[in-house]
């Protein structure tokens, strides 16, 4: 079965840098989620998006925005990166308010450097 | 603000027998709680969840006992196998958002042939 797809799934930048993190929600899926994980720490929530409009918000930084766009794919855009913005950042997506149960993207680790 | 807490990092058991891993949460407005199963460098994966409503969910060799006057959740393996050693995260989905999970800070199960 189809899962959800992020891309890349590696990346390094430098400070002040910018980042677009990228993921494709299972087919049929209108509900996007992002999270953070820090090393050492439990997933943090970011933002989320139900049909094209923001739904959620978490603990995103003013200097982090995200879409999701017609197609339901969504981007995370990181500008002015600190060192303290390395993590692993998952996106997940369900079909509406699934009571919880969303599939996770395997992840993009980004390295701030 | 929800908090789920998991106050055993790490729990060891020998195969066949039961794990138990347990979770606190201090927020009781909420519709669920699940419980995801994380492996390193991977997303994590949806195992089982629980209404609010109900007290026990069980779902092959996972069994999810919710008990609302404790504010306390916990998951049961039985049989326990070395495929289920990994990360365990609970978790309970509130808001508008019901995919805005809120992680405990995870529990490594480590399962010994």
């Amino acid at each position: 079965a189809a899962g959800v797809i992020q891309s890349p799934r590696h990346l390094i930048k430098e400070k002040r840098e910018t980042a677009t993190l990228k993921c494709y929600p299972i087919p049929r899926h209108d509900t996007v989620y992002w999270y953070q994980q820090g090393p050492g720490q439990d997933p943090q929530f970011l933002i989320s998006f139900y049909e094209k409009m923001q739904s959620d918000k978490g603990s995103i930084p003013d200097r982090f925005s995200a879409q999701q766009f017609s197609d339901y794919h969504s981007e995370l855009n990181m500008s002015s990166l600190e060192l303290g913005d390395s993590a692993l950042y998952f996106c997940a997506s369900s079909l509406g308010l699934a009571g919880g149960k969303v599939y996770f993207g395997p992840g993009t680790r980004l390295t701030v450097t | 603000d929800q908090q789920v807490k998991q106050n055993s990092p790490s729990l060891s058991v020998q195969e066949g027998r039961i794990s138990i891993l347990n979770c606190d949460y201090t927020n009781s407005m909420f519709d669920y709680f699940l419980w995801y199963k994380k492996y390193p460098a991977e997303g994590p994966t949806f195992l089982i969840s629980i209404s609010s409503i109900k007290d026990k969910n069980e779902d092959g060799r996972f069994t999810v006992f919710l008990n609302k006057s404790a504010k306390h959740l916990s998951l049961h393996i039985v049989p326990s196998q070395p495929g289920d050693s990994a990360v365990y995260f609970c978790g309970n989905a509130g808001g508008t958002s019901y995919g805005k999970l809120t992680f405990g800070q995870g529990t490594i199960l480590t399962v010994h042939p």
